[in-house]
């Protein structure tokens, strides 16, 4: 199946400090992504869509000043967490659309974000 | 609005025990139903998929039936493993949709 990347696959910062976090789809090009969060032991949030060339469509209750997502082209879409803080850790999870695979979702392998 | 109602875990089961983690769905349009795998420390796997009522997806001795009457998608397997502990994820997602997933179950096969 298609492969999905993400990195790093595990980031220490603090406090206040930004993040960015990089998903690349690396055998097709995905006009859409997403980025989910999970906490220890709950099932997945979507946080947002990421669509090529324009502007992420976020969630209710998701910041889009804290969470600024950037899909720049077909392969790449970054999330930056701003100004991070201890509420942020967790493990961020991508996904990419691949739109010649009937649209079906393939997952990166998460980042795990601490904040201290 | 569209869901996914999926067993609670934690399961816990001896190795060679059958398995069975439940999964419904709501029957909004004609949706495709997955059931994804992640094994501790990682992202989500798909383990299987079903685009079409009576279909049954089937990778690695699991397997689910698309069951439009019962608006399921029950994940089975005949014989676990402890390698076979993850957290399974139950899904329906429908075209350009974003895909909605269940809670999760987190299973443990116990030697």
């Amino acid at each position: 199946g298609a492969v999905v990347s993400q990195h790093p696959s595990r980031v220490i910062c603090k406090s206040g400090t930004s993040v960015k976090i990089e998903c690349r789809s690396l055998d097709f090009q995905a006009t859409t992504m997403f980025w989910y969060r999970q906490f220890p032991k709950q099932s997945l949030m979507l946080m947002a869509t990421s669509n090529e060339g324009s502007k992420a469509t976020y969630e209710q209750g998701v910041e889009k000043d804290k969470f600024l997502i950037n899909h720049a082209s077909l392969t790449l879409s970054t999330l930056t967490v701003t100004s991070a803080h201890p509420e942020d850790s967790s493990f961020y999870i991508c996904s990419a659309r691949d739109p010649g695979g009937g649209n079906e979702q393939f997952f990166g392998p998460g980042t795990r974000l601490t904040v201290l | 609005g569209n869901s996914v109602t999926q067993m609670e875990g934690p399961v816990t089961l001896s190795e060679e025990a059958f398995l069975t983690i439940n999964c419904t769905y709501t029957a909004t349009g004609y949706p495709s139903l997955f059931w994804y795998v992640q094994y501790p420390g990682e992202g989500l796997q798909l383990l299987l998929k079903a685009t079409k009522a009576d279909d049954k997806g089937s990778n690695k001795g699991f397997e689910a039936t698309y069951r439009k009457e019962t608006t399921s998608f029950h994940l089975e397997k005949g014989s676990v493993q402890v390698s076979d502990s993850a957290v399974y994820f139950c899904a329906r997602g429908r075209g350009n949709e974003k895909l909605t997933f269940g809670t999760g179950t987190r299973l443990t096969i116990i030697p």
